[in-house]
């Protein structure tokens, strides 16, 4: 089965820092990857996905990047605002294509 | 569009007691999911849905049932409550099951005594 893990727990950044979470997998023919956001007292909230035959895709503020090689995913926040403070994971389409298995989380904590 | 929407948004129940979370989609999603979630533990499957009229295990599948009698609901019960079933539980939905994006909806927090 497929197992994803987040590197670091917790993690602090000055406001208007870049920020970087990552997350690990071990399924080589994973195909779809999802970063979501989680905010205390709610549900998940979607970031940005990406599928395997890309390696780096953009959003408003955010960028994930894949490597495939290392099965490594990360999420990069531009800027960082205290708005973005929240828990992070990331969510990887198990090996039968057909639900997702997601990581532990990253606290993201913004520091004025 | 109200998107995923839970009932209750939270319960405390004695334990023995039989409880119904209730789901509803209005975005015609077809497949449909329940998970808990624990701290240090993270958010696990409980039961899904790919269809309206189909089940299946998740992860963690003991002491819950679902159906899914319609696209857009998808109510778990607990036969009989436990105090290990005191969690925050999530339902999810996506288009089609595969490589599509799953949303959330807000959770339902139950405590059993």
């Amino acid at each position: 089965g497929e197992n994803v893990g987040l590197h670091l727990p917790t993690l602090s950044v000055q406001e208007g820092d870049n920020s970087i979470i990552n997350c690990a997998y071990s399924n080589s023919a994973s195909d779809y990857f999802i970063w979501y956001k989680q905010e205390s007292g709610k549900g998940p909230q979607f970031i940005i996905d990406i599928r395997s035959n890309m390696d780096k895709r953009q959003g408003q503020r955010v960028t994930v990047l894949l490597n495939k090689t290392v099965k490594h995913l990360s999420l990069q926040i531009a800027a960082t605002q205290p708005g973005d403070s929240a828990v992070y994971f990331c969510a990887v389409l198990d090996n039968y294509g057909q639900n997702f298995v997601f990581g532990p989380g990253t606290r993201l904590s913004v520091l004025p | 569009i109200a998107g995923i929407t839970q009932a209750p948004t939270s319960q405390i129940l004695a334990a023995g007691r039989r409880m119904t979370l209730r789901c509803t989609q209005d975005m015609r999603h077809n497949a449909m999911y329940w998970y808990r979630q624990d701290l240090g533990l993270g958010l696990r499957l409980i039961h899904y849905s790919n269809t309206a009229g189909t089940t299946g295990k998740g992860e963690v599948p003991d002491g819950y049932s679902v159906s899914r009698a319609n696209t857009d609901d998808f109510p778990l019960t607990l036969a009989s409550a436990v105090p290990s079933q005191t969690s925050v539980y999530f339902c999810a939905s996506r288009r089609l099951a595969g490589a599509d994006t799953q949303y959330f909806g807000p959770g339902t927090r139950l405590t059993v005594l």
